[in-house]
């Protein structure tokens, strides 16, 4: 099967600049999350999605970031203005199930200067 | 609240000795417990899971990880360690109550040493 699929691969913005990531997870995944690792620290969720609707979304910045998963499949990632501390790795991954691991994409290396 | 602790950010091992990496977890209700690996300028990859049952566990590339729910532990093991098993680990917990969200911890460095 294909593997979840995130876009770009690499980003560099300047600060107070705006970025989108895109997420397409693996196909019949009814959860998405979008989580952002810190150079040196665990990834740290920032949303989690079922279907189309925002199951957890307690640790995202929300005067900053934004996400979005329409019809259920793809998703988007905003930050609008990005800081300093928002350079981080952004990892999207998809699960079938409660029980079932998470499959993870590559992610996307955001440097903001 | 959910959250997850790897003691050690780094384990030193020489390669055929065994290997132990440490987890401990606080959740609400029955814990999924999760163990994941990441390579350099890699996505995390699953290596195994505990849901019910069995408290050892047996994952990919003869790995394998003991539940204790007494001592709230998943700590991931490996007979004999071979070089390429270095990398970052990470131990991660989903309750299953609220909004099943699951949970990484910080990450372990394993370094093994030929």
């Amino acid at each position: 099967e294909a593997g979840v699929a995130q876009s770009p691969r690499y980003k560099i913005i300047e600060k107070r600049q705006s970025v989108a990531f895109w997420c397409n997870p693996i196909s019949g995944h009814a959860t998405l999350y979008w989580y952002q690792q810190i150079l040196g620290q665990g990834p740290k969720l920032l949303i989690q999605f079922q279907n189309n609707g925002v199951v957890d979304d307690s640790q995202l910045p929300k005067d900053r970031f934004s996400a979005e998963r329409l019809k259920g499949v793809d998703s988007t990632l905003k930050i609008q203005p990005a800081k300093l501390e928002d350079s981080a790795v952004y990892l999207c991954a998809s699960s079938p199930g409660m029980g079932s691991p998470l499959h993870f994409g590559n992610g996307t290396r955001l440097t903001v200067t | 609240a959910q959250s997850v602790a790897q003691p050690e950010d780094q384990v030193n091992v020489a390669e055929g000795n065994p290997l132990t990496v440490k987890c401990t977890y606080s959740v609400s209700g029955n814990p999924y417990l999760f163990w994941y690996v990441q390579y350099p300028n890699r996505g995390l990859q699953f290596l195994l899971k505990y849901i019910t049952g069995d408290n050892l566990v047996k994952g990919s590339y003869g790995f394998e990880a003991e539940f204790n729910k007494s001592q709230t532990s998943f700590h991931l093991k490996k007979p004999s360690a071979l070089v390429s098993d270095s990398a970052l680990y990470f131990c991660a917990v989903r309750g299953n109550t609220g909004g099943f969200k699951t949970i990484f911890g910080a990450g372990t460095r394993l370094f093994v040493k030929a």
